[in-house]
């Protein structure tokens, strides 16, 4: 079946550093969603890419949509202790458009 | 606009118990969404819902799990009996107009452990 792969799975690093997750699907995506869980919290929206090859920026964070809308990627530059959680991607089932989650990168701030 | 709303937070119960899930969407929005997350199967759709009808259920792991949404502002999701697999965080979430192209708005779970 469908799967959505994010790597890493955990990633540690010093405030001030920079972090990226990618996200890679089996399947062509007609868009892509991230969201972010803080710890023992919920899932919260990010954004939503669309187009192919499309780069947006909220702040600190610049997400990216493959030319090929089968990956794509979150940074984030000079980390800080708020950003702190569980990223995930996701995008539509290939033919019943149910979300697919990806595996999420889970990510640790130390200060 | 006060979010998803789901009840109860905590749920602890002992095997063969019947468990009941409580959710209540963000008033207009037309799609309801039941998952389920676990360390081991991640962020898992169990079912979801349009105008209260169900229209995927295909991730409901087996008959011992049913879904409901007899209003517009309200939904369930019981487990009977539970078994101690069924221990995970359930997150209901729901969405204005659509699936996958709309953003969801996620609930703050309810953590459930069967003994």
């Amino acid at each position: 079946g469908q799967q959505v792969m994010q790597i890493p799975q955990y990633q540690h690093v010093q405030e001030g550093e920079d972090f990226t997750t990618y996200c890679n699907s089996s399947t062509t995506l007609s868009n892509i969603q991230w969201y972010k869980q803080r710890p023992g919290g919920h899932p919260v929206f990010l954004i939503q890419l669309v187009k192919s090859g499309e780069v947006k920026k909220q702040k600190r964070l610049t997400f990216q949509f493959g030319e090929a809308k089968k990956n794509s990627s979150l940074h984030i530059t000079a980390t800080q202790t708020t950003d702190v959680g569980t990223y995930f991607c996701a995008g539509p089932h290939y033919n019943t458009d149910k979300l697919i989650f990806g595996t999420g990168t889970r990510l640790q701030v130390f200060p | 606009d006060a979010g998803v709303i789901q009840s109860p937070r905590h749920e602890v119960t002992e095997m063969g118990q019947e468990v009941t899930l409580r959710c209540k969407p963000i008033s207009g929005h037309d799609y309801l969404f039941w998952y389920r997350q676990t360390m081991m199967r991640g962020l898992e759709l169990l079912i979801y819902f349009n105008n209260n009808v169900p229209i995927d259920d295909s991730g409901m792991p087996e008959d011992r799990f049913s879904a409901k949404m007899p209003n517009a502002s309200f939904s369930t999701l019981k487990i009977q009996p539970s078994e101690p697999r069924d221990s995970a965080v359930y997150f209901c979430a729901s969405s204005f107009k659509g699936v996958s192209t709309d953003t969801q708005y996620f609930g703050p779970g309810t953590r459930l452990t069967v003994l």
